[in-house]
């Protein structure tokens, strides 16, 4: 099993660029989670989606929208990148919510 | 409203002292309380979860009701135990979420 992966690995942008990360997990996870994690502000939660066919605000979810594609896949996107997006990005599943998380390894993004 | 402290940004220790990473919550109910790591570069993992009662990597953790604390102990810290370390907590209520505290990097030197 992959766990949870996510592309791409690294990203630049310039200002008002648009772009979609992408999760996905194996694990048959029903929820699945976009954090962002930025220097001495830990892991805040942008958007969640507890199950397939639904998703909800987090912390920050202000310039990103997301889609629960179906089960597997669960994608990020900046319509109209700033460089307050200038940050790490991860996605997570767990089987319910509120229990175990496991991430995947990150999208380093920068907006100039 | 649900909250994780984690008061020291950085912790410095010597190889083969003890570690105490610090963490104090704010929960209304009984919580359960996690440990996630997360070594240079790398994605975050579970170290420990409260509800295990296990000892992960020589990492014990006792969650005290009292003093609202989950402190994260090792008693002889080693090289590879450097990395940034984050405690969090179910968000509650009908959102079905972890909050993280702000993490403490532990850097232990030779």
């Amino acid at each position: 099993n992959a766990g949870v992966t996510q592309t791409p690995k690294f990203q630049v942008l310039k200002t008002g660029q648009s772009m979609t990360l992408q999760c996905a997990q194996d694990m048959n996870h029903n929820s699945m989670y976009w954090y962002r994690q930025d220097p001495g502000m830990g892991l805040r939660l942008i958007y969640y989606s507890a199950s397939e066919g639904t998703t909800d605000k987090g912390e920050v979810p202000n310039g990103y929208n997301v889609s629960r594609l179906n089960k597997r896949e669960f994608s990020l996107r900046l319509e109209s990148a700033a460089p307050s997006q200038t940050s790490v990005y991860f996605c997570a599943s767990s089987e319910n919510s509120g229990i175990t998380q496991y991430f995947g390894p990150g999208t380093r993004l920068t907006v100039l | 409203a649900q909250r994780v402290t984690q008061p020291e940004k950085l912790l410095s220790v010597f190889k083969g002292a003890p570690v105490e990473l610090k963490c104090n919550y704010s929960y209304s109910g009984s919580p359960e309380l996690f440990w996630y790591v997360q070594y240079s570069r790398q994605r975050l993992q579970l170290l420990l979860r409260h509800i295990s009662r296990e000892s992960i990597k020589g990492f014990t953790a006792d969650l005290n009701k009292g003093e609202t604390s989950f402190h994260l102990k090792k008693p002889f810290a080693q090289e590879e135990d450097s990395a940034m370390y984050y405690c969090a907590l179910p968000s509650g209520g009908s959102q079905g979420n972890l909050i993280f505290g702000k993490g403490t990097k532990l850097s232990v030197k030779p």
